[in-house]
C-alpha cells in the first residue's frame, strides 16, 4: 500500500540551530514528493517538491529537502531555525496510478516548535 | 497567484442540519479536492472532482456528498450533520498532470457540530 510516514509528532529546536523534519514514503516506481506548511488556523502552503533531478531540493523560506531513494526518505531541513518557522509540517507523495487526477497521500504531520 | 477561497472560516451547526461548504478557485484548474483534517490523522480525502459534474470518492466519503456544477466551484455537503463531523475542512485545486503537481489550498473551514 502507498503511504507516507512522519515518525515524529513534534520536533523542538532552539532558534539558530539547524532543524530536520523527517519523512519516509512507500510507493512503487519513482515518487513525486512534497512538503507543505500550515500556520495556525490557516490552509496548507506549498514549500517544495521533488519530481526528478537533483536530490537536494530548495524551496520557500530557506527550507530544503533531501531525497534519498535507497532510504525512501525525503527529510525537510533548514540550516538555521527561526521562531516564525513554528508550524505544522506535512509531507505528501503523489498517489501512483492516479493518472491526471494528481491525488496526494499525506503524512500525519509534524509540529515544529522553535524556542527563542 | 492561485487563489482558493472557502465560504466560511468558522461554522457552527446542529446535529441533523444539512451543511454546505463552498470552495472557489480562480485558476481554471480541472482537479478539485475536499479533505478533512484531524489531529494525528493528517489530511484525509473525502471526495475529488476532475471535471464539471464528475466526482470520485476518496478515502472517507461516508456522510458526505459533493457538487460541481461549474469548473471553478466545488461544494461539500453534509446531508445530516453529526458530532463526529466536527473537524477542519480543507479544499484544494490542481491542474492535471503533467505540469504543476502541487495542490493549492484554501484557508479552511473549521466546522463544529453541536
Amino acid at each position: 500500500a502507498q503511504s507516507v510516514a512522519q515518525p515524529e509528532d513534534q520536533v523542538n529546536v532552539a532558534e539558530g540551530n539547524p532543524l530536520t523534519v523527517k519523512c519516509t514514503y512507500s510507493v512503487s516506481g519513482n515518487p513525486y514528493l512534497f512538503w507543505y506548511v500550515q500556520y495556525p488556523n490557516r490552509g496548507l502552503q506549498f514549500l517544495l517538491k521533488y519530481i526528478t533531478g537533483d536530490n537536494l531540493v530548495k524551496g520557500s523560506y530557506g527550507f530544503e529537502a533531501e531525497f534519498n531513494k535507497s532510504q525512501t526518505s525525503f527529510h525537510l531541513k533548514k540550516p538555521s531555525a527561526l521562531v516564525s518557522d513554528s508550524a505544522l509540517y506535512f509531507c505528501a507523495v503523489r498517489e501512483q496510478g492516479s493518472g491526471g487526477y494528481n491525488k496526494l497521500i499525506f503524512g500525519a504531520g509534524t509540529r515544529l516548535a522553535v524556542h527563542p | 497567484d492561485v487563489k482558493v477561497t472557502q465560504s466560511s472560516r468558522y461554522l457552527v451547526k446542529r446535529t441533523g442540519e444539512k451543511v454546505f461548504l463552498e470552495c472557489v478557485q480562480d485558476m481554471d484548474h480541472e482537479n478539485m479536492f475536499w479533505y478533512r483534517q484531524d489531529p494525528g490523522l493528517g489530511l484525509r480525502l473525502i471526495y475529488f472532482s476532475y471535471d464539471v459534474k464528475m466526482k470520485e470518492k476518496g478515502d472517507i466519503p461516508e456522510g458526505y456528498s459533493v457538487s460541481r456544477e461549474k469548473k471553478e466551484r466545488f461544494s461539500l455537503i453534509l446531508e445530516s450533520a453529526s458530532t463526529n463531523q466536527t473537524s477542519m475542512y480543507l479544499c484544494a485545486s490542481s491542474p492535471p498532470t503533467p505540469g504543476n503537481n502541487e495542490q493549492f489550498f484554501g484557508p479552511g473551514t473549521r466546522l463544529t457540530v453541536l
